[in-house]
């Protein structure tokens, strides 16, 4: 079976600042492992995704994710949050035999101060 | 754009009704999935299609059903409704049976009174 928990479900950070969103996951296989962002009242938009190849992914918008199997960890960062990064951040883990289920973590909603 | 559509855009029922919610794919893409996305159970997975055949089964109710077409696109209906189905449904697409990216449609809002 497979899970994914999201630890934290609000993170407030300062413009300029670093972020850190993070996923554990559980699964008894390989897994693909996705970080999909939503802004409000938008569709779900992917940032990256990690699929057995490099354990550091890098996405869109500046934003990268490390595999970490040891650790059942695929932690998303920014060096430095901007304004426009204020949404909901959903960690996901997909795949296995019998069908590709998809399951999609509760969601971060990060907010950015100025 | 994601290149999915989804119609209609919103959706106000009563309850006991059936409504049928439309998903168009992404050119080129042969799987289709369906979310509902709601605030005390997050966004859930339903339902997935390849090429006309259901591959993958989330959390959906009997209530519910889906079907994809010829023309790979889907139908998600949702019959008997009840006020806790009021929630956003969303439509994705990829392009390819297993673990890829997928393209998420807009939603349709359903409000059920």
């Amino acid at each position: 079976a497979q899970s994914v928990t999201q630890l934290d479900s609000h993170v407030s950070v300062s413009e300029g600042t670093p972020v850190l969103l993070r996923c554990n996951y559980s699964s008894s296989y390989s897994p693909s492992l996705f970080w999909y962002v939503q802004h409000p009242n938008k569709g779900l938009q992917l940032l990256l995704k990690y699929t057995s190849a490099a354990t550091l992914v890098k996405g869109i918008n500046g934003f990268e994710a490390e595999f970490k199997k040891s650790e059942t960890s695929f932690h998303l960062t920014k060096p430095s949050a901007h304004m426009s990064d204020a949404a909901e951040y959903f960690c996901v883990v997909s795949g296995g035999t019998g069908g590709f289920k998809t399951i999609f973590g509760a969601g971060t909603r990060l907010f950015v101060k100025a | 754009d994601s290149g999915v559509t989804q119609t209609p855009k919103h959706l106000i029922t009563a309850t006991g009704q059936r409504v049928t919610l439309r998903c168009s794919p992404r050119s080129g893409d042969l799987s289709v999935y369906w979310y509902q996305q709601s605030l005390d159970q997050g966004l859930q997975f339903l339902i997935q299609y390849y090429n006309g055949e259901e591959r993958a089964k989330g959390n959906i109710l009997e209530r519910f059903s889906a079907q994809q077409f010829p023309d790979l696109h889907s139908e998600l209906n949702l019959s008997s409704l009840e006020l806790g189905d009021s929630a956003l449904y969303f439509c994705a697409s990829s392009t390819l049976l297993g673990n890829n990216e997928q393209f998420f449609g807009p939603g349709t809002r359903l409000t059920v009174l």
